[in-house]
């Protein structure tokens, strides 16, 4: 049992690269999410999908698009990296959007020189 | 703006050593409080979800509880595999997203 799953694991890109994270789950949910970590400030929302179809910015959109494949896959793209989105980056999914508790992958960590 | 505080920042341990940690927290109409828990390199792993003050929950050496300004996560006995960070989260009625605190990191030493 998968659960979710992140690919690649580990990333180095030069300033101005572009680059797709890719995300998919396998437990059926609704929702899913793209956070990033970074040291003392926590896990924060850039973008989550309700549902298949629907996409909405989080706290720290800028610099970054999502697009929701289908039911199981959300990727998140950076279209000309900078090195201020150095940080690792969680994909989550919960079967709805309301109380539920959503369930992480283990993370891309992403360096931009 | 939902807010979580996670209190202490850092907390060391003996093995067998009692303790709790704690999450204060400011929303308007708790949805949910989530705790997970974080190994070096990993996602956080879900622990307990509490919908209302006065709920608990449990699981081995872990208890969390609820009141309408905090949630403490108990732990009885630690073991040094309980070492981690540990990480609160709420879901308030004004939006659906989810807000972390910023953790406290647990050692448990031998």
């Amino acid at each position: 049992n998968a659960g979710v799953t992140q690919t690649p694991k580990f990333q180095v890109l030069k300033t101005g690269q572009s680059m797709t994270l890719q995300c998919a789950q396998d437990m059926n949910h609704n929702s899913m999410y793209w956070y990033r970590q970074d040291p003392g400030m926590g896990l924060r929302l850039i973008y989550y999908s309700a549902s298949e179809g629907t996409t909405d910015k989080g706290e720290v959109p800028n610099g970054y698009n999502v697009s929701r494949l289908n039911k199981r896959e959300f990727s998140l793209r950076l279209e000309s990296a900078a090195p201020s989105q150095t940080s690792v980056y969680f994909c989550a999914s919960s079967q709805t959007d309301s109380n539920q508790p959503q369930h992480f992958g283990d993370g891309t960590r992403l360096s931009i020189l | 703006e939902d807010q979580v505080t996670q209190s202490p920042e850092a907390l060391r341990l003996q093995e067998g050593e009692s303790s709790s940690l704690n999450c204060s927290y400011t929303v308007s109409g708790l949805r949910g409080l989530f705790w997970y828990r974080q190994d070096p390199g990993k996602g956080p792993e879900f622990l307990f979800t509490l919908y209302s003050a006065g709920e608990e929950k449990e699981k081995e050496r872990l208890k969390a509880t609820l009141t309408k300004k905090e949630s403490f996560l108990h732990i009885t006995a630690p073991k040094p595999e309980d070492s981690a960070t540990y990480l609160c989260a709420v879901i308030g009625g004004s939006n659906y997203k989810l807000t972390f605190g910023k953790g406290t990191l647990l050692t448990v030493n031998p």
